[in-house]
């Protein structure tokens, strides 16, 4: 079936420094890729996706790429903010079907 | 637009009580999906609905946990009797099937806490 694998956390980094979430998946046919992120006490907000190999999602200052030759979807951001500080869920979608999968999560602190 | 409504944020119960968690969709959506999250256990899918139909509900612990959606405005999330165990936020989620690519909204989530 299939899966979403990210780094574990918490992911504790200093202001303005560069951000790495990796993220890896196993699926059936091409899925759509996403990263949500929930901030303290709300639900899961999306933050970006990708659809295609190849495709560059972006938001907020973060990126990630499709790649279908690693099977990866690594968030990456070049200078975090305090702000910033939540957790970021990768996740996909597979075939005509509308049921996310998505990973376990990764916590993230952004210290002064 | 007013996003996914859930009612009641915070619900505090006795063991072996009832509790009916609510759920209002972004208008439009035909899409409904409940979630549970713990820190044990992460964010599980419960179950979801196409059109008010209910397409996958094995993510149902057991059978104390029942779901409805009488209408595309409206679906509840019943347990009976609960247990210390569902102690979680519970999230409701809509979206407007169709393609790949689209996007779930979620809403703030009930906190439950089971005594």
């Amino acid at each position: 079936g299939d899966s979403v694998t990210q780094m574990e956390g918490p992911v504790t980094l200093s202001e303005e420094a560069f951000l790495t979430i990796n993220c890896t998946y196993t699926a059936t046919g091409y899925p759509s890729l996403f990263w949500y992120v929930q901030y303290p006490g709300e639900g899961l907000q999306l933050l970006l996706k990708a659809t295609k190999a190849d495709d560059k999602g972006s938001n907020k200052g973060f990126e990630a790429t499709y790649r279908k030759e690693t099977t990866s979807f690594h968030l990456e951001k070049g200078s975090v903010q305090v702000s910033d500080s939540a957790v970021y869920f990768c996740a996909l979608i597979t075939g005509g079907g509308n049921k996310l999968t998505f990973g376990t999560g990764t916590q993230l602190k952004v210290e002064l | 637009d007013a996003g996914v409504i859930q009612s009641p944020r915070h619900e505090v119960t006795e063991m072996g009580q009832e509790v009916t968690l609510r759920c209002k969709p972004i208008s439009g959506h035909n899409s409904l999906f409940w979630y549970r999250q713990t820190m044990m256990r992460g964010l599980e899918l419960l179950i979801y609905f196409n059109n008010n139909v209910p397409i996958d509900d094995s993510g149902m612990p057991e059978d104390r946990f029942s779901a409805k959606m009488p209408n595309a405005s409206f679906s509840t999330l019943k347990i009976q009797p609960s247990e210390p165990r569902d102690s979680a936020v519970y999230f409701c989620a809509s979206s407007l099937k169709g393609g790949l690519g689209y996007e779930q909204y979620f809403g703030p989530g009930t906190r439950l806490t089971v005594t």
